[in-house]
């Protein structure tokens, strides 16, 4: 089946800094979905990118889908404590069912006050 | 709205047990899925449902089974509990394929 590749597994960055993760793939999407996991939560919908090359932004975060339509990346600028979590990429399955999207194994954020 | 709920939050059970997790919903949505969350496998898709009355298996549907009487709600059945589902379970729903709504999920124990 297809595979999300997230980088990096886990970041521990200080307060105030800029993060970048990123979202590969073999195969195309179409689609990309971000979202973000709070500790004892469930993951929530941050951004959804579904055009080549768009650029969207949320507040403080910008994710753009890449032009190959393989990759895609999550950009967090100014970093606070409660962007703690962890961040997954999804995208649905190409060919047989729609309703199945494929999820990254994620990319734990740790943010130092 | 609620959104999605789940009922229970924690359960522990003893190997052979059955029990249902219950998932609701009042966004109107047609779509609604159940995923288990395990330390570094990410989000798994165990069973899903395109609206009422209708279910289909994901990518790890042994052991579970599922029901959809009514819209708003979808039910995981686990008819004779095993240790490896032990597990955090989450329900979504979306409007359509895309972005999924999920649940606060229910941390289930196998002993």
């Amino acid at each position: 089946g297809q595979q999300l590749n997230q980088s990096p597994q886990s970041m521990f960055i200080q307060e105030g800094e800029d993060v970048s993760m990123n979202c590969t793939s073999s195969s195309i999407f179409n689609t990309w979905l971000w979202y973000k996991q709070d500790p004892g939560e469930g993951p929530v919908l941050l951004i959804a990118l579904y055009k080549a090359g768009e650029l969207t932004s949320n507040g403080r975060l910008t994710a753009q889908f890449g032009i190959t339509r393989k990759d895609s990346f999550l950009n967090i600028s100014a970093s606070i404590p409660s962007d703690v979590g962890i961040y997954f990429c999804a995208g649905p399955n190409s060919g047989g069912s729609n309703y199945k999207l494929t999820f990254g194994k994620g990319t734990l954020l740790t943010v130092n006050p | 709205n609620a959104g999605v709920t789940q009922t229970p939050k924690f359960r522990v059970l003893k190997t052979g047990q059955s029990m249902t997790l219950l998932c609701a919903q009042d966004m109107n949505h047609e779509y609604m899925y159940w995923y288990r969350q395990d330390p570094g496998m990410g989000l798994r898709l165990i069973h899903y449902s395109v609206g009422e009355g209708t279910t289909a298996k994901g990518e790890v549907p042994d052991g579970y089974n599922v029901s959809r009487l009514k819209k708003q709600n979808f039910l995981l059945g686990l008819e004779s509990a095993a240790p490896s589902q032990t597990s955090v379970y989450f329900c979504a729903s979306s409007y359509s394929n895309q972005g999924r709504h999920f649940g606060p999920g229910t941390r289930l124990l196998v002993l």
